[in-house]
């Protein structure tokens, strides 16, 4: 099956620092989806993105399904960002296949 | 308005008991999930309906038995509540036959057994 693999594992970042989370897949998806699950436990459908770049104010990100890899950008983090970032990709099929997150623990 | 909820929230019971957790989504979709997500944060997926019929069972033990009154609602129910049920479990859903596998996860059902 599909395999994801997400980058990096944890990140420590000082508010108001930009970072780059990176999602590689190792197969063809159809679609991805990005995912903030906060410290109260909630997952909030950040992007639906199958190619291309959106942006949703301080959040963009990137597909490239042909290099299959997908990049979350966060800049001027605030300790509210604090939290997992999943990224899942859907196979062929329609069904979420899901990595380990990112764990981002934004200081004061 | 609420796209998908759950309740309870939070479920605390003893080993043996039986006991249910209730989904409804108002976003007109025609599938839905459940999820459980372990306490090293790994999500993995249980049962899908798509109008009221079961399209996924992912290897689930039988005391876990998922019921879809009605497309807007899917119900898991629990037999026999075991130690290593204790988990959050999400519910979710989607409308893949518009194109857009795009999944909406409920709030969570924090299920602790003792």
């Amino acid at each position: 099956g599909i395999q994801v693999e997400q980058s990096p594992p944890d990140l420590i970042l000082q508010e108001g620092a930009n970072s780059t989370l990176r999602c590689n897949f190792s197969d063809s998806v159809n679609n991805l989806q990005w995912f903030h699950q906060n410290p109260w436990g909630q997952l909030i459908n950040l992007f639906y993105i199958p190619s291309g770049t959106k942006q949703n104010g301080r959040l963009s990100a990137t597909t490239v399904a042909t290099e299959r890899y997908s990049l979350l950008y966060i800049s001027s983090s605030q300790t509210t960002d604090s939290g997992v970032y999943f990224c899942f990709p859907y196979n062929q099929g329609g069904k979420l296949i899901f990595g380990q997150g990112t764990e981002l623990s934004v200081k004061p | 308005d609420t796209a998908v909820s759950q309740t309870p929230k939070y479920l605390v019971t003893q080993m043996g008991n039986d006991k249910s957790i209730k989904c409804e989504q108002n976003l007109g979709h025609d599938t839905m999930y459940w999820y459980k997500q372990d306490s090293k944060k790994f999500l993995k997926i249980m049962f899908s309906y798509n109008n009221k019929e079961l399209i996924i069972n992912e290897t689930v033990p039988n005391r876990f038995s998922p019921k879809s009154p009605d497309k807007a609602h899917l119900n898991l129910h629990i037999n026999s509540l075991e130690l290593g049920d204790s988990a959050v479990y999400f519910c979710a859903s989607s409308q893949p036959e518009q194109g857009s596998h795009e999944q909406y996860f409920g709030p969570g059902t924090r299920l602790t057994v003792t």
